[in-house]
């Protein structure tokens, strides 16, 4: 069965340093999506891509997190500088778009210190 | 603004009987619900969707309940297993906003052996 791959599982980095997620999606897949979730509470949406465009930013905190998806395949989601309120779980989805469910990967449980 | 809704944070229930969670919705521009599975650790899994021209729709296990007069979501797992056991969460997707998808908090359902 395909899967989402993201990388690394687990992160744990000081707060001010940089620290940097990896999204594989589904082949064929043209939305991917990064989503936070924190500790008891429903995911929430950071960004939206369709192919390699932006689509919906509008939750992303801009000052500190970038998203990019340059060829349209593998996506990286980027904090710099890390806070303390970034501690979450990092869930990368993706989607053939539309009226679809999303495939989601394991996550990246982040840990700032 | 918009929301989704649980009724209830937990639930328990014995090993073999039916479960019901429920979710309310706020955004009566939605057409598009999905439910989904998310064990510890682990991202969510799609579970079943349904769309708003229908009212009921059946899986392996699973019915998603869908009444729109009252804005409400259910999903009914039928003999419960162990394996059931997780957080499920509801999500609701506006036929505006570009297809963003909106969760809620999640109801962890527990199976009693």
């Amino acid at each position: 069965e395909a899967e989402v791959a993201q990388s690394p599982r687990y992160k744990i980095t000081e707060k001010s340093q940089a620290v940097a997620f990896w999204c594989d999606p589904i082949s064929g897949h043209a939305t991917l999506y990064w989503y936070r979730q924190i500790l008891g509470q429903g995911p929430e949406l950071l960004v939206q891509f369709q192919d390699e465009s932006v689509v919906d930013d509008s939750q992303l905190p801009k000052d500190r997190f970038s998203a990019e998806r340059l060829k349209g395949v593998d996506s990286t989601l980027k904090i710099q500088p890390a806070e303390l309120g970034d501690s979450a779980m990092y869930l990368c989805a993706s989607s053939i778009g539309g009226r679809h469910g999303y495939t989601f990967g394991s996550g990246t449980r982040l840990t700032v210190v | 603004g918009e929301s989704v809704g649980l009724h209830l944070p937990t639930l328990s229930v014995q090993e073999g009987d039916n479960s019901i969670i429920n979710c309310a919705y706020s955004n009566s521009a939605s057409d598009y619900f999905i439910w989904y599975k998310q064990e510890s650790g682990k991202g969510p899994q799609f579970i079943i969707d349904i769309r708003s021209n229908m009212d009921k729709r059946q899986g392996q296990r699973v019915t998603v309940l869908l009444n729109k007069t009252v804005k409400h979501l259910s999903l009914q797992i039928a003999a419960t297993q162990p394996g059931d056991s997780a957080v499920y969460f509801c999500a609701e997707k506006p036929y505006t906003g570009g297809f963003k998808t909106i969760f809620g908090a999640g109801t962890r359902l527990f199976v009693k052996a």
